[in-house]
């Protein structure tokens, strides 16, 4: 079965850096793109960092984009995501997840890691 | 692409037919996913491409809609039902979500 398991969350002061990691397991995981996904305390959704399956591709949320950069290992099935100059606003539960399309071009997020917590605080 | 979602928030009863719309700023055909998130969880796809239900999903689920006007649809309400669920668009990245609806029981 898909199983994504993220860790390397914690408590960090801000402007300190982080790295994220999400083992993946159950699929071919170099089929497929992959993004981080943030929530904050109580709040909505936000999309963070998409690599494509190859890791040739990347985009980025502007209130991230230059701080953070999102990389791929498909020899090891994992996906990271290195948080430089963090904030405050930075702090989220962080969820590693899967994109998939079907062969009719329809698209979703279809299994999600069980997420790992970021906090910022000095 | 911003998304908006209402109500924000429902109060329902088991077994009531609950309507969540979720509301493009512009045009992003059939590319709308839905979620279900409750407490401490991560969320979980209900329903892409605005009216296909995810395998294994319950039938009282259904999703409809195109263009900018999008609904998510629950057809009797079981206790498990009561959550949050959000809308996101897959037109373009970053894939926004909307701010969500939760959904309590009365």
């Amino acid at each position: 079965q898909v199983q994504l398991v993220e860790s390397g969350g914690g408590v960090v002061q801000p402007g300190e850096s982080l790295r994220l990691s999400c083992a993946a397991s159950g699929f071919t995981f170099s089929r497929y793109g992959m993004h981080w996904v943030r929530q904050a305390p109580g709040k909505g959704l936000e999309c963070v960092a998409f690599i494509r399956y190859d890791g040739t591709n990347k985009n980025y949320a502007d209130s991230v984009k230059g701080r953070f950069t999102i990389s791929r290992d498909n020899s090891k099935n994992t996906l990271y995501l290195q948080m430089n100059s963090l904030r405050p606003e930075d702090a989220a539960v962080y969820y590693c997840l899967r994109e998939v399309w079907d062969s009719s071009g329809r698209g979703s997020f279809d299994y999600w890691g069980q997420g790992t917590l970021v906090t910022v605080s000095s | 692409i911003q998304l908006t979602q209402s109500p924000s928030f429902l109060s329902a009863s088991v077994g009531d037919r609950v309507t969540i719309t979720c509301r493009a700023s512009q045009d992003i055909s059939s590319y709308l996913a839905w979620y279900q998130q409750k407490p401490g969880k991560a969320p979980k796809l209900l329903i892409y491409a605005a009216s296909t239900l995810q395998s294994g999903v319950p039938s009282r689920f259904s999703g409809s809609g195109s263009g900018t006007e999008f609904t998510l649809t629950i057809s009797s309400l079981q206790p498990e039902d009561f959550a949050t669920y959000y809308c996101q668009q897959l037109n373009s990245y970053p894939y926004g979500f909307g701010q969500g609806t939760k959904l309590e029981i009365k």
